[in-house]
């Protein structure tokens, strides 16, 4: 079974531009979930999808970012434009929704670099 | 804020067994007890998970206090591949009634396996 998917795995970028991450969950996972952590800080919240629908986005910093899933299957996180506190690496989680327990299983991260 | 309490580092040498305490003297009675690792570069990887009873699975064993104030993940013959940063969450799951499935990661500890 496939894990967790995510594209591109770096991505560097100038300040004042778009940039568009990609989580493909494991397959059958309704829930989908967005982190990140920024330099020399913890693995932070973003927001989490059940099927398309934001069930919480109390993380998301501000309206710069945008996430969305059409369908309920893959994820984008568009970042526009751009800010140099954005750098950092950007987790996609998945979980299943018979899991009672919760149990999300991560991506490699996106590396994002704004210069 | 993280709601647990992990020594920031350990040393262990390889072939021996790891035990990575962590407290959570706040911990309510329907809060689950997750362990998370992240080796150098990667995501977050998920290891076991606990509510009151001892659990264990091919990863690790998690030892929880009677009290339940504190756990103990122990990892039976540690490898180099197990240096990692090692996350200790408690959270109530939405299913269980919990607000939010949202993992609030702290500083973690990081344990080095020493050859």
């Amino acid at each position: 079974e496939a894990g967790v998917t995510q594209f591109p795995s770096h991505s560097v970028i100038e300040k004042g531009q778009t940039v568009t991450l990609r989580c493909d969950p494991i397959s059958g996972h309704d829930n989908l979930y967005w982190y990140r952590r920024v330099m020399g800080k913890e693995i932070k919240f973003l927001l989490h999808f059940v099927k398309e629908s934001k069930q919480d986005e109390s993380g998301m910093p501000n309206n710069r970012f945008l996430a969305e899933r059409t369908g309920g299957t893959y994820s984008t996180l568009k970042v526009q434009p751009a800010e140099l506190e954005d750098s950092g690496v950007y987790f996609c989680a998945s979980s299943q929704d018979w899991d009672r327990t919760d149990t999300q299983y991560f991506g490699p991260g996106t590396r994002l670099t704004v210069l | 804020d993280a709601k647990t309490t992990q020594p920031p580092s350990m040393d262990c040498a390889e072939g021996r067994a790891a035990n990575l305490p962590c407290n959570h003297s706040t911990i309510s009675g329907n809060e689950y007890v997750y362990w998370y690792r992240q080796i150098h570069s990667q995501g977050p990887q998920y290891i076991i998970h606990g509510l009151k009873n001892n659990e264990t699975n091919e990863m690790a064993s998690l030892i929880i206090t009677e009290d339940r104030k504190s756990s103990t993940l122990i990892l039976p013959h540690a490898t180099l591949r197990d240096t990692a940063v090692y996350y200790c969450i408690v959270r109530v799951p939405m299913n269980y009634g919990g607000a939010t499935n949202k993992l609030i990661f702290g500083t973690g500890t990081l344990l080095a396996v020493q050859p």
